[in-house]
């Protein structure tokens, strides 16, 4: 079966300082990852996607940066983050080789920049 | 513009009695519907889906869904609520073309089943 995991769970961090989140896979192969920010527990907005090693398509001019390392490796990243970069950062998955239309959701990470 | 609505911020219904979230979408082409449940400070989790075929769905936790194309509607149902069923759910479409399968969700419904 197919898991995903997103580590840390919870972050601090001040602003100014980097960012990194990492979401890996198990269980599929060539996967389509997805980033997304929700913010006040609400919607969900798009980050970045990716459909391939090294193929990283962004949906909204921002601070961040997403790369993908690794067929089942999916990385955001920040050199200085701002306080509007606060909220619940999730990974997603899905596989159309395998038949899959929907996106399996990572647990999340809480970012909190003060 | 292609888009998912969730009228309804928040629904409440007393623990027992039948729940309806609703949904309406604006998509071009023949979309895929999904339904997700989202609980205080985890993933969202996958609850239904429709693709293709009848128009009622089944999924996990006893909900439902019925896709109806003339109203563009993929309304959330469930016959008896559950006090623990009190989460954030979302309505989401991809179109049928959507490139890398990118899915286009709704604002979230909070429901509230009260004991």
């Amino acid at each position: 079966s197919q898991t995903i995991h997103q580590w840390p769970a919870t972050l601090v961090q001040p602003v100014g300082s980097p960012l990194s989140l990492e979401c890996t896979v198990e269980g599929t192969s060539n996967p389509n990852l997805y980033w997304y920010r929700q913010a006040a527990g609400r919607g969900l907005q798009l980050l970045f996607y990716s459909v391939g090693i090294g193929q990283i398509s962004s949906e909204v001019p921002q601070n961040l940066s997403a790369s993908r390392p690794q067929d089942r490796q999916f990385i955001l990243s920040s050199k200085k983050l701002l306080l509007s970069d606060s909220g619940f950062y999730l990974c997603a998955w899905t596989n159309l080789a395998g038949q899959y239309n929907e996106q399996f959701f990572g647990p999340g990470t809480r970012l909190t920049v003060l | 513009a292609q888009s998912v609505a969730q009228p309804e911020d928040q629904v409440n219904v007393a623990e027992g009695n039948p729940l309806t979230v609703k949904c309406t979408y604006s998509v071009s082409g023949n979309p895929y519907l999904f339904w997700y449940v989202q609980y205080p400070n985890r993933g969202l989790q996958f609850l239904l889906k429709y693709i293709t075929g009848d128009n009622l769905v089944k999924g996990s936790y006893g909900f439902e869904a019925e896709f109806n194309k003339s109203q563009t509607s993929f309304h959330l149902k469930k016959p008896s609520a559950l006090v623990s069923d009190s989460a954030l759910y979302f309505c989401a479409v991809r179109p049928s073309y959507s490139s890398a399968s990118k899915i286009i969700f709704g604002s979230g419904t909070r429901l509230s089943i009260r004991p």
